[in-house]
Order: structure tokens, then sequence, then C-alpha cells
């Protein structure tokens, strides 16, 4: 059993960046894909990408790549999503995911972080 | 990218009906498909894995069938907390994506 929890709501301006934090307990973290996956207001679920912290190795989906990195601290069992180059579009809901097995599906969600990007 | 289109787009329904959703996929995914249900406010939650397999603690009333580019959920009596949206997802190769999403709405 996993728990994530996540950082509160961020409002940004547009140009700006914002960090998101997942704080996860339970299982050996340094071992799981920690996904993160967006959902804009009312709209679907779009996947940004994942991190394990074992191998330190990220996977972007192609739409973010040179505006988010994934890291994470194994001494506190979290992980960090950070989007650079905020527009309006970028407005959702983030959440973090475990994929505990290796299937690529998301067993663990965390709340989820809205992330309001106006002027 | 591959593309996930699910049908219907919303349905009514009532309490113990039976509800059948359907995800097809631009190309095949042999059986590499998930689907979750997400309640409003909430993070989704895995319902299904690898097309078939029920994830535990999952209600046996789900049931996800299919392979290659077709698959269907269903829940075999709906009941008031299977009032949702369902989306299904494929881990076929990246990006991961999902399809847009079933609201299952009571009648």
């Amino acid at each position: 059993q996993v728990q994530l929890v996540q950082s509160g709501a961020e409002v940004k301006k547009p140009g700006s960046s914002v960090k998101v934090s997942c704080k996860a307990s339970g299982g050996t973290f340094s071992s799981y894909a920690i996904n993160w996956v967006r959902q804009a207001p009312g709209q679907g679920l779009e996947w940004m990408g994942r991190f394990i912290s074992i191998f330190g190795t990220a996977n972007y989906a192609q739409k973010f790549r040179g505006r988010v990195t994934f890291t994470a601290d194994e001494s506190t069992s979290t992980a960090f999503m950070d989007l650079s180059g905020l527009r309006s579009e970028d407005t959702a809901v983030y959440y973090c995911a475990t994929d505990l097995t290796g299937n690529w599906d998301f067993d663990y969600w965390g709340q989820g972080t809205l992330v309001t990007v106006s002027s | 990218d591959i593309q996930m289109t699910q049908s219907p787009s919303s349905l009514s329904a009532s309490v113990g009906d039976r509800v059948t959703i359907t995800c097809r996929a631009s190309e095949s995914l042999l059986k590499y498909l998930n689907w979750y249900q997400q309640k409003p406010g909430k993070a989704p939650k895995l319902l299904i894995y690898a097309a078939s397999s029920l994830q535990s603690g999952v209600p046996s009333r789900f049931r996800g069938s299919g392979s290659g580019t077709d698959f269907t959920l269903t829940i075999s009596s709906l009941q008031p907390e299977d009032f949702a949206t369902y989306y299904c997802q494929q881990s076929f190769t990246t990006p991961l994506t999902f399809g847009g999403g079933t609201k299952v709405e009571i009648k």
C-alpha cells in the first residue's frame, strides 16, 4: 500500500515556473516509477511522463520535453515536477501516480494539485 | 501517438442495469489496456489492468475484455457508487494515452 500526498494549490503568472511535490509513504520509493498526469478543468487525462529514482531516469512526453523536469529526493521519498514557461493552457490539476508493478499503469494516485496560470 | 476513442461519451443508466463502455485504439495494443474510474473532485482509481485483470479490492461486477484494438468495460449490475467517469489508457507504448472518458449518469 502506497500513499501519495501532494503539495498545495498554486497560482502563477504566465511565463513563470511551478514546482509540485509528491511525498510517498509505503513501498520502496526508489524502486518504482512515479508518473505525472494532468487534467485541465472539465477535460480528460494527459500523461506528462515518469521518473524512476533508482535509475535517475526520466521519460518525458514529447509535448512537454524541454519545459518539464522530474526529480526526486530519496531521503524524504518525495518526487517533484517542475514545469516552466507556464501559459494559461497549463491551468490544470496535476497528479502524481505510482506504477508499482512495471505494467505502465497507475495504481496509486496523489490527491492532485491545482495549478492556475493567470495574469 | 496512439489515439484512444471511447464510446459513448456519456450514458444514463439505472441502478441494477448492465453497462458497457467501449474503447478503440488507433493501432493494436495486444492486451496493454487499463481502465480507471474517476469521481468528481477525486483522483482516478485503477479498476482493470492488462485488459481483463481486476485490480485488488475492485468489485467483481467490473469486467474488462478485448485485445488488439477493441476493448470493453462491463459493469454487470450498476450500483449507486458506480456513477462516475471512466477512462481507458493504453500502456503499449509511450506516450501513454487516455481515452476521452465516458460519464455514467443516473437515469
